[in-house]
């Protein structure tokens, strides 16, 4: 079955910037978006932006457009999310999600990563 | 951006009886693109509900979703001991994918 696989646990200070990935095994890459998913301690859940990785071409939610790029490398069906300009509150759990709707930028999520925990502190 | 609103926080109820959740969409959803999710503590969400009234594989038949256009629900018939968790809705109407606040469903 799928599986998402992400990378370790991160400490950042304020101001720099994270990159954290997401390997899909089992399933087709290509065709489903990938979503990614944070969740500030004691907090709900806040979706950041998605990839297809058929076309490449990413969206964001509105917040977090300046400053989050996700991208994806179809020969190694791992997604990336670096968010970038680092402050405290974006200390979170991390997830990234497979969509679920073939093709599509409108979908919901069936398979989740275990997450990464994205510290920032000075 | 679709604002999803969810009601209540939190619920306060004893196993065997019957939970309704509910959440509303600032926007007409088409297709009924809205989906719930379960959240243990120290868990990844999972899937319970697509297409606001399809369990997703594995879910078991106490869990019901139903409603359309602004507004949705997610009915536990009976709670089970492991039914206590968080819930939250999300909407796919819109390419800008958003969730709603949860709602705890708490052991009384």
């Amino acid at each position: 079955q799928v599986q998402l696989v992400q990378s370790g646990a991160e400490e950042k200070k304020p101001g720099s910037s994270v990159k954290v990935s997401c390997k899909t095994s089992g399933g087709t890459f290509n065709s489903y978006a990938v979503s990614w998913v944070r969740q500030a301690p004691g907090q709900g859940l806040e979706w950041m932006g998605g990839i297809l990785p058929m076309f490449g071409t990413a969206n964001y939610a509105q917040k977090f457009q300046s400053r989050v790029t996700i991208t994806a490398d179809r020969s190694t069906s791992t997604a990336y999310m670096e968010l970038s300009s680092l402050r405290s509150d974006d200390t979170a759990l991390y997830y990234c999600a497979r969509g679920a709707m073939y093709g599509s930028y409108n979908y919901y999520m069936d398979v989740w990563g275990e997450g990464t925990t994205v510290t920032v502190s000075s | 951006e679709i604002v999803v609103t969810q009601s209540p926080g939190t619920m306060s109820l004893s196993p065997g009886e019957r939970a309704t959740l509910s959440c509303r969409a600032s926007q007409n959803l088409s297709s009924r693109y809205l989906a719930w999710y379960q959240q243990k503590p120290g868990q990844a969400p999972r899937l319970l509900i697509y297409g606001a009234s399809k369990r997703a594989t594995g879910i078991p038949d106490r869990f019901s979703g139903s409603g359309s256009g602004t507004d949705f629900t997610l009915t536990i018939s009976r709670l089970e001991p492991e039914d206590f968790a968080v819930y939250y809705c999300q909407q796919y109407g819109s390419s800008r994918l958003t969730f709603g606040g949860g709602t705890k469903v708490e052991s009384k």
